[in-house]
């Protein structure tokens, strides 16, 4: 089965510098790789997703890219705000139809911005 | 807002009770799955549903079960309670165009 190892586990940056997390997967039949953000008490956010035709893309202050030979995949958040202290999930998902909702996380990563 | 609810938001069992967790989804997202999300870790598939049909497993025993009902809600049962089934229970449904998962808030179940 897929297997998603996430880096680092706790990340602190200051306020309007950039943070990035990284992933590895380890199945080459996944295809779709998602990142949530997830706040205190709450459930998992989709912030960004990719799929593996894709190298790159950016929703604003986040981007996220794909490198599927090396078979890692990763988040940059530019210009951080405190509002973006949260824990942030990877994730990866097989492209049968079978695998349907079954996501594989990545272990989290603690982001902390400081003012 | 995913447009996902959960109840309850938190409840307490004793070891060997019985629990029953709910969700309702958006009109029209006929996949949902549920995660258990253990303290300090990332969501685990625990099964999916399609179509009021088990369609997909996690690595879970016969005692979690499920069932989807037509009306976009689903339930979650789990029997035979341990300690280790402690956790916050996820649903999430699929939006059908996209694929994009969307996950609700949550039920935090703590077996005593």
């Amino acid at each position: 089965g897929e297997n998603v190892e996430q880096h680092p586990s706790t990340l602190s940056v200051q306020e309007g510098d950039s943070a990035v997390i990284k992933c590895t997967y380890s199945d080459s039949a996944s295809n779709y790789f998602p990142w949530y953000k997830q706040e205190l008490g709450k459930g998992p956010q989709l912030i960004i997703d990719i799929r593996s035709n894709v190298g790159e893309k950016k929703d604003q202050r986040i981007a996220v890219t794909l490198n599927k030979t090396a078979k890692h995949f990763s988040l940059h958040i530019t210009e951080t705000q405190p509002e973006d202290s949260a824990v942030y999930f990877c994730a990866a998902r097989e492209g049968s139809y079978n695998a349907g909702n079954m996501l594989t996380f990545g272990g989290g990563t603690r982001l902390m911005v400081k003012p | 807002e995913t447009g996902v609810t959960q109840s309850p938001t938190h409840l307490i069992k004793t070891r060997g009770q019985q629990v029953t967790l709910r969700c309702s989804s958006q009109s029209g997202h006929n996949t949902v799955s549920w995660y258990q999300q253990a303290l300090g870790q990332g969501p685990q598939f625990i099964f999916q549903y399609y179509r009021e049909e088990e369609n997909g497993r996690g690595n879970f025993p016969p005692r979690f079960s499920g069932l989807q009902f037509p009306n976009y809600s689903s339930e979650l049962n789990v029997n035979a309670l341990e300690l280790d089934d402690s956790a916050l229970y996820l649903c999430a449904s699929r939006e059908q165009n996209t694929g994009e998962l969307f996950f609700g808030e949550g039920s935090r179940l703590t077996v005593l």
